[in-house]
């Protein structure tokens, strides 16, 4: 099975544009969380999707945001960009979405905010 | 909120020696811990995890970590490391907000570094 793929792997953005990331999960699997991963705070959940619908949500602001389509495919969005945004954002999959359920990690879009 | 804390963000041993990777974790209920490894420029891997059973879990790479609920620890150990094992390590708790879904609380990750 292919694993979770990510696009685009590299971004440069500058302060106030928006970025759309986009996460592919391994087929079948039909939850999708995001997690930001910055030196400063470590590594950090933003939000989670099954079945198209958000069940959880990380402490970022109202800037991020995402959404799962009916393929489980996901994207996510951040608006009017920071110089504090620039992270590596990784999608995760897993298949059932339980407490027990393992994530499986793509590799990770890394977003430089000039 | 359930918490993990890693102690020491570096780590170094030489080849051959043993690896010790320690994790604490705080929880209100029965935790469900994962062990996760980042090599630069990657994702996470999963090395191995802890839900029931058995508290000695074996995982990939030869890593094993041990459950100890009474010292709220999940310690990531390999008797000896290879030079192929420097990377960072994460110890990371599941818990399941809202009793739905799915989210994974991480330690501040312990760099594991690896002399010849």
């Amino acid at each position: 099975k292919a694993g979770v793929t990510q696009t685009p792997r590299y971004l440069i953005k500058t302060r106030g544009q928006q970025v759309t990331l986009s996460c592919s999960p391994i087929s079948g699997h039909r939850s999708v969380s995001w997690y930001q991963q910055t030196p400063g705070q470590g590594l950090q959940f933003l939000f989670e999707y099954f079945s198209e619908t958000q069940r959880n949500k990380g402490n970022f602001p109202g800037r991020f945001s995402g959404r799962q389509f009916s393929n489980s495919r996901s994207e996510m969005n951040v608006s009017t960009l920071e110089l504090g945004d620039s992270a590596l954002y990784l999608c995760a999959s897993s298949s059932l979405a339980g407490t027990t359920d393992t994530q499986y990690f793509g590799p990770g879009t890394r977003l430089t905010v000039l | 909120a359930q918490s993990v804390t890693q102690l020491g963000s570096h780590v170094s041993v030489s080849e051959g020696a043993l690896v010790l990777l320690r994790c604490n974790y705080s929880s209100s209920v029965p935790p469900y811990l994962f062990w996760y490894v980042q090599y630069p420029n990657q994702g996470l891997q999963l090395l191995l995890k802890y839900t029931t059973g058995a508290t000695l879990v074996k995982g990939i790479n030869g890593f094993e970590a041990e459950f100890k609920k009474s010292e709220t620890s999940f310690h990531l150990t390999k008797p000896s490391a290879h030079m192929s094992d420097a990377a960072e390590y994460f110890c990371a708790v599941s818990e399941t907000p809202n009793n739905a879904g799915n989210m994974l609380t991480f330690g501040g990750g312990t760099r594991l570094m690896v002399k010849p």
